[in-house]
């Protein structure tokens, strides 16, 4: 099993620009969630899904889409990108509800936005 | 008052020591407890469950104190590879969210 893939590892976006984080897990996990990672805080939850076609959103939303057209992809969407968006993008998946469940984390994505 | 408060270090620790540190929460409604390892520039992984009784894994002992909102890590006989962010993570509002710590930084000297 590959575990929970991640792509691109490095990003360098304008401000303005759009583009999509990839993020894929083929543990057949139905759960899964997006989260950020900046210097001198925790890790922040963006979205989550808890299966195929069901999406919802958590502590820092603004300036993200996603969606779950199948249970082995969850795309995270910039819209319009901001240097407040530079930050380090990790993907993980659980067999079930993040409380209750062991996270894997993908390796991540440094997105830099100028 | 932060979800998940620590106390990021760095933690210098001879090897061979012993070292403890500890995580506060403020949910009270909280049931489910984590520390989770992060090398640099890594992604996190998961190192322990925190159990209401206490648990021990090998070198690691995590504690939960629901009294006062804190869980603990403790970790004996520190090694070399021992070296890394520990991160301390609780349920938050129902099962599907959870609140991560900034992290306890760990450093061990030779």
């Amino acid at each position: 099993n590959a575990g929970v893939t991640q792509t691109p590892k490095f990003q360098v976006l304008k401000t303005g620009q759009s583009m999509t984080l990839q993020c894929a897990q083929d543990m057949n996990h139905e759960y899964m969630s997006w989260y950020r990672q900046d210097p001198g805080m925790g890790l922040r939850l963006i979205h989550y899904s808890v299966g195929a076609g069901i999406t919802d959103q958590g502590e820092v939303p603004n300036g993200y889409n996603v969606s779950r057209s199948t249970t082995e992809d969850f795309p995270l969407r910039l819209l319009s990108a901001a240097p407040s968006q530079t930050s380090v993008y990790f993907c993980a998946s659980s067999p079930g509800l993040a409380g209750l469940n062991e996270q894997f984390f993908g390796p991540g994505t440094r997105l830099t936005v100028l | 008052r932060k979800e998940v408060e620590q106390d990021p270090g760095p933690f210098n620790v001879p090897e061979g020591a012993t070292v403890a540190f500890n995580c506060t929460y403020s949910n009270s409604a909280s049931q489910s407890f984590f520390w989770y390892r992060q090398d640099c520039r890594k992604e996190p992984k998961l190192l322990m469950s925190v159990y209401s009784s206490g648990n021990e894994d090998g070198r690691f002992t995590a504690q939960l104190n629901r009294a006062s909102q804190y869980i603990s890590l403790l970790i004996r006989d520190s090694k070399l590879s021992d070296s890394a962010t520990y991160l301390c993570v609780v349920n938050m509002t129902g099962n599907n969210r959870l609140a991560f710590g900034k992290g306890n930084q760990v450093v061990v000297i030779p």
